[in-house]
């Protein structure tokens, strides 16, 4: 079973911001949050990931709750060429495994 | 710079047969990693190298797979002799640093066994 949740689906309006939610209510105090996206034909493509504190990159924004148990990747405007399924992954301290969710497919609307 | 490339990236067997699955991590990057997406599951991983040697195989299903390195360049997956469970898209990933910083992915290949 996948040691985070994520919806199915989400679906935002072009240059609107999207909020993709995350539950991983059973990491531990070492473990990494990660968020990847996949296009279609193409393999994971790294988005952002965190520990602790809140995280910014050119891409999204990435905001952990206090208790960690949850996410949320925000992508301040949504572009057509951000449809693609999101993943929220649990990355173990020593980097070495990945437990990926199911993905949340993002569609956005022109 | 060319990223992670995987070959072929469609292969249809029938059970029973074998089929090696190759990939090219980006050059430089010591850390290489299998993982895999079979039929409604999440994407799994299967094992990690470091350059040459195994650092974590726990992934791995059963003893029909091997994974090899050669030289801590390239790395060979095998499926001998391979189940129609099998079939999925097999994703390999690099990184430089430790992959708590970034993993760089291949396109995958596609796996079917009829």
């Amino acid at each position: 079973d996948a040691k985070t949740t994520q919806p199915n689906s989400m679906e935002s309006n072009e240059e609107e911001p999207v909020h993709l939610p995350c539950n991983h209510s059973t990491i531990s105090g070492t473990d990494y949050i990660h968020w990847y996206r996949q296009l279609p034909s193409q393999g994971p493509e790294y988005v952002i990931h965190g520990l602790t504190s809140n995280v910014n990159n050119r891409m999204a924004s990435l905001a952990i709750a206090e208790d960690r148990k949850s996410s949320t990747l925000i992508l301040h405007r949504a572009t057509l060429r951000d449809a693609a399924v999101y993943y929220c992954i649990q990355g173990t301290d020593t980097g070495n495994q990945f437990y990926f969710g199911t993905g949340t497919s993002l569609t956005v609307i022109p | 710079e060319a990223g992670v490339t995987q070959f072929p990236s469609h292969s249809v067997i029938e059970k029973g047969q074998t089929v090696t699955l190759r990939c090219d991590p980006i050059s430089g990057h010591d850390n290489l990693y299998w993982y895999r997406r079979v039929m409604g599951k999440e994407i799994k991983f299967l094992l990690h190298f470091v350059k040459e040697s195994k650092q974590d195989e726990s992934g791995m299903p059963n003893n029909r797979f091997l994974a090899e390195r050669t030289g801590g360049t390239y790395s060979t997956l095998k499926v001998q002799p391979a189940e129609l469970e099998d079939s999925g898209v097999y994703f390999c990933a690099s990184s430089h640093l430790p992959p708590r910083e970034k993993l760089f992915f291949g396109s995958g290949t596609q796996l079917s066994v009829l």
